[in-house]
């Protein structure tokens, strides 16, 4: 599987717009970006995902960019039930996600 | 439309002993996978699974781990002679078909064991 690179962490105000960027230089053409987010003691959950084009969807926009080797999954205003660890993942044909570490998302009230 | 279901969500097991964990996948869903949390870490993917077929278990510990997905009924994660070191989440998985490049993951809430 290609491998994605995200910060360990970030932070952002409630109510304010937040960016989390995803690396993912190797990405071949038959990879399609997927984000997920896990809140604390729950299982993962969907949020988006993508191939070239950019998508959006009630809980958050991804912006993949024009050389795909890098994305940004974008939620519009930040509540503090967004605090959670977000994974880009890449994945093509049947093969299990893989996750790796995300980035932990502290909102501030 | 429920969801995934895992039960139970705890689960606490004595050293040497067995766990049986159980998800039962979305309506319409034939793909199952199961993951594994450790405390303070990533999820690990274990098993693929669909009815009555394992396709891939290379995240599978060699021993002491099985999983099954029968024809009726649901998923079973199953632990035999569980150590200290099976104390986790485990987390279940499904889809509607195994080309998740177009469908998303729906999961389940979990089960936490913890082996005393």
């Amino acid at each position: 599987d290609a491998k994605t690179t995200q910060p360990n962490s970030m932070e952002s105000n409630e109510e304010e717009p937040v960016h989390l960027p995803c690396n993912h230089s190797t990405i071949s053409g038959t990879d399609y970006i997927h984000w997920y987010r896990q809140l604390p003691s729950q299982g993962p959950e969907y949020v988006i995902h993508g191939l070239t084009s950019n998508v959006n969807n009630r809980m958050a926009s991804l912006a993949i960019a024009e050389d795909r080797k890098s994305s940004t999954l974008i939620l519009h205003r930040a509540t503090l039930r967004d605090a959670a660890v977000y994974y880009c993942i890449l994945r093509s044909g049947n093969t299990p996600l893989v996750f790796g570490k995300g980035t932990r998302l502290s909102v501030i009230a | 439309n429920a969801g995934v279901m895992q039960n139970p969500r705890h689960l606490v097991r004595r050293r040497g002993q067995e766990a049986r964990l159980r998800c039962s996948p979305m309506k319409g869903h034939s793909h199952v996978y199961w993951y594994r949390q450790l405390p303070e870490e990533g999820l690990k993917f274990m098993v693929y699974l669909q009815k009555e077929n394992i396709i891939d278990e290379s995240g599978m510990p060699k021993e002491r781990f099985s999983a099954e997905f029968p024809k009726e009924g649901p998923s079973i994660l199953r632990i035999q002679q569980v150590v200290r070191g099976d104390s986790a989440a485990y987390f279940c998985a499904s889809s509607p078909r195994s080309r998740s490049d177009w469908y998303g993951y729906t999961f389940g809430s979990g089960t936490r064991l913890t082996v005393v």
